[in-house]
């Protein structure tokens, strides 16, 4: 088990372009989550997936974002046409609904984060 | 206002100090509260998970809940400069949802 796993750790960008990170959870976790966290303040949720199906967006997540997970493993978060209000870290976590009653599926595991550098 | 309000420091102390972190939070329906740790461009770790009101030990880190004052604590005994991070309240209103409110962190500097 090598964690929650996160690429690029870091990506500059000039301002319009699109950009995407990619998350690899730990492997028998079902659930998947992307926050948001900009400097001096705490992840904020933005949305979360069980096995494919993503099943709540945060309204902090604009048209110009997507997140996806094709076959229930690795996620895809894409942002396009950048702001300069985009530049922050995006973390992914992992959780299993197999821990509920016990620790609860709440019990997130984060990955590093991909920071986000918007030009 | 923000439904979990919590100091941002900076806090600094000596090492071997006792430290306390606490959180404010105004949704009653809160009923886990985590603590984690993140240090300088890492995601955050966990480090305490409590349930309803109570305290809960852990080595030298105990969290204490309050759920009449709806305020959390996290206690550091005999702080070390490894403990120097940005310590994040976590709450939750059921066991079966990651969807996390998290406060702003407090950032600890323990000097040797």
């Amino acid at each position: 088990d090598t964690g929650v796993s996160q690429d690029p750790r870091h990506k500059i960008t000039k301002r319009g372009q699109n950009v995407t990170f990619r998350c690899d959870p730990i492997s028998e976790h079902n659930r998947l989550y992307w926050y948001r966290q900009t400097l001096g303040q705490g992840p904020e949720f933005l949305t979360y997936f069980q096995n494919e199906a993503q099943l709540e967006k945060s309204r902090l997540l604009s048209d110009r974002f997507s997140a996806e997970r094709p076959k229930g493993s690795f996620s895809t978060l894409e942002i396009q046409r950048t702001e300069q209000g985009d530049s922050a870290m995006y973390l992914c976590a992992s959780s299993s609904t197999a821990w509920i009653g016990q620790s609860g599926a709440n019990v997130l595991t984060f990955g590093a984060g991909s920071r986000l550098t918007v030009l | 206002q923000k439904e979990v309000e919590q100091d941002p420091g900076p806090l600094s102390v000596p090492e071997g100090a006792i430290v306390s972190l606490n959180c404010t939070y105004s949704n009653s329906a809160f009923q886990y509260f985590m603590w984690y740790r993140q240090y300088s461009r890492k995601g955050p770790e966990l480090l305490m998970y409590t349930y309803s009101s109570g305290n809960k030990e852990d080595g030298r880190f105990t969290a204490q809940v309050d759920k009449s004052s709806k305020y959390i604590s996290l206690f550091i005994r005999d702080s070390q400069p490894s403990d120097s991070a940005t310590y994040l309240c976590a709450m939750s209103p059921s066991s079966n949802t990651g969807k996390l409110i998290f406060g702003q962190g407090t950032t600890l500097q323990v000097k040797p």
